[in-house]
């Protein structure tokens, strides 16, 4: 079926260090893919997008990169910090009359001081 | 920064009873969206709305739901008789625009609580 999701639960990094989140998904159709943080109580907020045509995108701090032979999306954060602990979501933007988003499941990360 | 921006932040109300959750969409955005979230569980799809009308909504979104745009800024998800696995984070969206790709922006979302 199709699907997007994403591979670890929860990531626990030092502060200062790079973080990598991982998603896959399953339809090879996806054309657009974006990047949210969901802080405690907040709704989910724009980090970073990448259509089809790229393989990597850079933002401040934040990379994305996408791997359409094995369907593969991540996240880099650079340098995290404390303020980067969240749940991290991919989606995938259908190419539909919608638009809708289709949401994985969410990485939690945590920063330790 | 232009927001989203829903009301209320949490709604309790009683099994049965009609609710209407607000949003108030960034204002030059034509597309908008309903989303739910039950606790711990990923963000689903609810509906899109696009020139006054349903683009498509999901599974989810039975007969007992409706959403409207009742006059230029407001957007209305409203649930007529309400169940307890209704309770959930709502979120509300918008996009700018349908061509191309755009990202849809998200409000701080409304929590329902069914009782």
């Amino acid at each position: 079926g199709e699907s997007v999701g994403l591979h670890l639960p929860t990531l626990s990094v030092q502060e200062g260090d790079n973080s990598i989140i991982n998603c896959a998904y399953s339809n090879s159709a996806s054309d657009y893919f974006i990047w949210y943080k969901q802080e405690s109580g907040k709704g989910p907020q724009f980090i970073i997008d990448i259509r089809s045509n790229m393989d990597k995108r850079q933002g401040q701090r934040v990379t994305v990169l996408l791997n359409k032979t094995v369907k593969h999306l991540s996240l880099q954060i650079a340098a995290t910090q404390p303020g980067d602990s969240a749940v991290y979501f991919c989606a995938e933007n259908r190419r539909d009359s919608s638009y809708k988003l289709i949401f994985g499941s969410g990485t939690r990360l945590l920063v330790r001081p | 920064e232009p927001e989203v921006t829903q009301t209320p932040s949490h709604q309790v109300t009683q099994m049965g009873q009609e609710v209407i959750l607000r949003c108030v969409p960034i204002s030059n955005h034509l597309y908008f969206y309903w989303y739910r979230q039950i606790l711990g569980q990923k963000v689903e799809f609810l509906v899109s709305f696009y020139n006054n009308e349903i683009s498509e909504k999901s599974e989810i979104f039975d007969d007992q739901f409706s959403v409207e745009r009742p006059d230029g800024s407001n957007f209305t998800l409203k649930i007529r008789s309400t169940k307890l696995e209704d309770s959930a984070m709502y979120f509300c969206a918008s996009r700018v625009d349908r061509g191309g790709n755009q990202p849809q922006h998200f409000g701080d979302g409304t929590r329902l609580s069914i009782l």
